[in-house]
C-alpha cells in the first residue's frame, strides 16, 4: 500500500492557469507538509497542516494556497501559473509530537512544467 | 543562506568500499540531523537520523557521525552496495517537534560493481 501518494504525477499546462495537486496519506499521521525542488534541486518546505490548521507558511506567493479537507488529504492549489512555478512538488506527512515525529515520509513528486 | 550545505555533488564508489558523504550545517539550534535517500522519479525515503546530542548512530551498513564543533555530519555506508546507488540529501529540524526540516542540496552516489 503506498503511504503518501500524489496526482497527478506531471502536469503540463500554460501560463495563466490554474491547477491543483492532491495528496493522501494512510498513515495516520497529523502533520502534512508540501515542498518544492527547484531546478537547482533545493527541497524546500512551502506549507505545513497539523490537524487542519496552518503552522508553518513559508513566503511563497499567495498564488499557491493548501486546502485540507481531513487530516488524510492536503492539497496544493496554484492559481494564474508562471514560468517560475516549474518544478516538481512533493508531499509529505509526520506525526505531531513523540518519538520518530522528525521522520517525514514523502510521496513520489508532481513534476509540473509551465509553457 | 544555505544553513546546511553538501558541497560535493556526486561521489562515485567501488562495490564493497566505504561511502562516506558530508554535510555541513551553520544553525546550532537544530535538534535532529537525518539522511534521506532518493531514487530518480520517487520521493525522499528516510534513512537514518541522529539526535543532535548524540555524536553517533548506527543502522545495519549505515552510520551517521555528528561532530557538532565543527558543525559536519557525515553518513558512512559499508560496504557499498549498486543498490545504493541514489541522491542523499542531507536534512536538519529547527523548532521542535512541529519543526521544519532544511534540505541540502544532495549528493549522487554512485556504486559502481
Amino acid at each position: 500500500d503506498t503511504a503518501v501518494s500524489q496526482t497527478p504525477k506531471y502536469l503540463v499546462t500554460q501560463m495563466g492557469n490554474d491547477k491543483s495537486i492532491k495528496c493522501e496519506q494512510n498513515l495516520g499521521h497529523d502533520t502534512m507538509y508540501w515542498y518544492k525542488q527547484d531546478s537547482k534541486k533545493f527541497l524546500k518546505i512551502m506549507f505545513s497542516y497539523n490537524n487542519k490548521e496552518l503552522i508553518i507558511n513559508e513566503t511563497v506567493p499567495n498564488r499557491f494556497s493548501p486546502k485540507s479537507p481531513d487530516k488524510a488529504h492536503l492539497n496544493l492549489h496554484i492559481n494564474s501559473l508562471e514560468l517560475g512555478d516549474s518544478a516538481v512538488y512533493f508531499c509529505a506527512s509526520s506525526r505531531p509530537s513523540g518519538p520518530s515525529s522528525y521522520e517525514q515520509y514523502f510521496g513520489p513528486g508532481t513534476r509540473l512544467t509551465v509553457t | 543562506d544555505q544553513q546546511v550545505k553538501q558541497n560535493s555533488p556526486s561521489l562515485s564508489v567501488q562495490e564493497g568500499r566505504i561511502s562516506i558523504l558530508n554535510c555541513d550545517y551553520t544553525n546550532s539550534m537544530f535538534d535532529y540531523f537525518l539522511w534521506y535517500k532518493k531514487y530518480p522519479a520517487e520521493g525522499p525515503t528516510f534513512l537514518i537520523s541522529i539526535s543532535s546530542i548524540k555524536d553517533k548512530n548506527e543502522d545495519g551498513r549505515f552510520t551517521v557521525f555528528l561532530n557538532k564543533s565543527a558543525k559536519h555530519l557525515s553518513l558512512h555506508i559499508v560496504p557499498s552496495q549498486p543498490g545504493d546507488s541514489a541522491v542523499y540529501f542531507c536534512a536538519a529540524r529547527y523548532g521542535g517537534s512541529q519543526g521544519n526540516l532544511i534540505f541540502g542540496k544532495g549528493t549522487k552516489l554512485s556504486v559502481k560493481p
